[in-house]
């Protein structure tokens, strides 16, 4: 089955121990990306990548980092995370420009 | 810079009723555009898009939405809403390149 797969679903952590969640899809595609979903504020994108060791930043990076040294996997990382990246993330995947994404089914994130 | 605004933050109408969730989209150049829907605690599922062609797009469950290029409108609608379309839908818009930007969302709630 196509798909994008997020783990973990559920991560409650205390501010400054690093995490990563990760991020695999099994569709060939070049494009990735993550978003964080807040109430009131949609998706906001944080990291992607068009290909292998090709990555850039999205709208709201500062806290995040990314790596893409194979094409199937896009891991996000928190180096030292705070509460204010208690939020609900998306990774998501795309062919070409013209598809839609796929999603991922979301990475439920508490920072206390 | 690319946008999407959804003017309504929640939608409300009775089964059987039509359904209309209003999306309109700043971008340069040529958009394509999506709609996506939300339910409790699951990931992003694609609805529909518009890449080209006719500005009436028809997409899945039922639904449809049309292209305005001259109002910069993409407004997602369902000819008769039922109760299993309560859920989340954002609007989203892709230029040229490949960053997805999405509206905040709007909550669409069909009572019996």
């Amino acid at each position: 089955e196509a798909q994008v797969t997020q783990n973990p679903r559920y991560l409650i952590t205390v501010t400054g121990k690093k995490l990563t969640v990760t991020c695999s899809q099994n569709m060939n595609h070049e494009y990735m990306s993550w978003y964080r979903q807040d109430p009131g504020l949609g998706l906001r994108q944080i990291y992607y990548s068009m290909n292998v060791e090709v990555t850039d930043k999205g709208d709201v990076p500062e806290g995040y980092k990314v790596s893409r040294k194979e094409k199937r996997n896009f891991p996000l990382i928190l180096e030292s995370p705070s509460p204010n990246q208690t939020s609900l993330y998306f990774c998501a995947s795309s062919l070409t420009q013209g598809r839609g994404y796929t999603f991922g089914s979301g990475t439920r994130l508490t920072v206390v | 810079a690319q946008s999407v605004a959804q003017p309504e933050d929640q939608v409300n109408v009775a089964e059987g009723n039509p359904l209309t969730v209003k999306c309109t989209y700043s971008v340069s150049g040529n958009p394509y555009l999506f709609w996506y829907v939300q339910y409790p605690n699951r990931g992003l599922q694609f609805l529909l898009k518009y890449i080209t062609g006719d500005n009436l797009v028809k997409g899945s469950y039922g639904f449809e939405a049309e292209f305005n290029k001259s109002q910069t409108s993409f407004h997602l609608k369902k000819p008769s809403a039922l109760v299993s379309d309560s859920a989340l839908y954002f609007c989203a818009v892709r230029d040229k390149g490949y960053k997805l930007s999405f509206g905040a969302g709007t909550t669409v709630t069909v009572r019996a």
